[in-house]
């Protein structure tokens, strides 16, 4: 079946603009978790979604950070007046409860 | 304290070598217990589950330590193909990563 994706693969941008990124999960995955993953670095939590439940939001760095989820499907991330350090791969992943997480392929993301 | 620590290595040993890895973790209460590995510039993808009896796959061998709140990974006669960054993961409520242990096999 089909697995985790991500688009774009690729999004280079200026300063200061804004940016979407986007996942669609394992269909009928109730968990959806972003991550971020500098080069060289580990995975860095940013947000949490499960069923309908309020999302985790406790590791988005700023304010300038916020993701949606429509029900149990697509969730996008969007970065606003984006910086240079916000420079990485995005990684999305979805898993139906206690069980193994499913990666998408990330987003890697490039401010110029 | 981070929910999940590993020692980040690098870990280098020759094709052959046995080498195993520890994590730890804080939170008495986790329920499910996993290895991930990660190759450069990919998505990590699972390895194993981490079973309280222990449990073994091929070459593989994972064990949970309730008590001690470590586990391990345990990979016997490496290959080459086993380079990569191993990511120990727990989940209580949601995933906790660590921030992996990279393995260097060389010939």
């Amino acid at each position: 079946g089909a697995g985790v994706s991500q688009s774009p693969s690729n999004k280079v941008t200026e300063k200061g603009k804004d940016v979407e990124l986007r996942c669609d999960p394992i269909s009928g995955h109730t968990a959806l978790y972003w991550y971020r993953q500098r080069l060289g670095q580990g995975l860095e939590f940013l947000i949490y979604f499960q069923g309908n439940s309020a999302p985790d939001k406790s590791g988005l760095p700023s304010d300038r950070f916020s993701a949606e989820r429509t029900g149990e499907s697509v969730s996008t991330l969007t970065i606003q007046r984006t910086q240079q350090e916000d420079s990485a791969v995005y990684l999305c992943a979805s898993s139906s409860g206690t069980g193994r997480q499913y990666f998408g392929p990330g987003t890697r993301l490039t401010v110029t | 304290r981070k929910e999940v620590e590993q020692d980040p290595g690098p870990f280098n040993v020759p094709e052959g070598a046995t080498v195993a890895f520890n994590c730890t973790y804080s939170n008495s209460a986790s329920q499910s217990f996993f290895w991930y590995r990660q190759d450069c510039r990919k998505e990590p993808k699972l390895l194993m589950s981490v079973y309280s009896s222990g449990n073994e796959d091929g070459r593989f061998t994972a064990q949970l330590n309730r008590a001690s709140q470590y586990i391990s990974l345990l990979i016997r006669d490496s290959k080459l193909s086993d380079s990569a960054t191993y990511l120990c993961v727990v989940n209580f409520n949601k995933f906790y990563f660590g921030s992996g242990t990279k393995l260097n096999v060389k010939p």
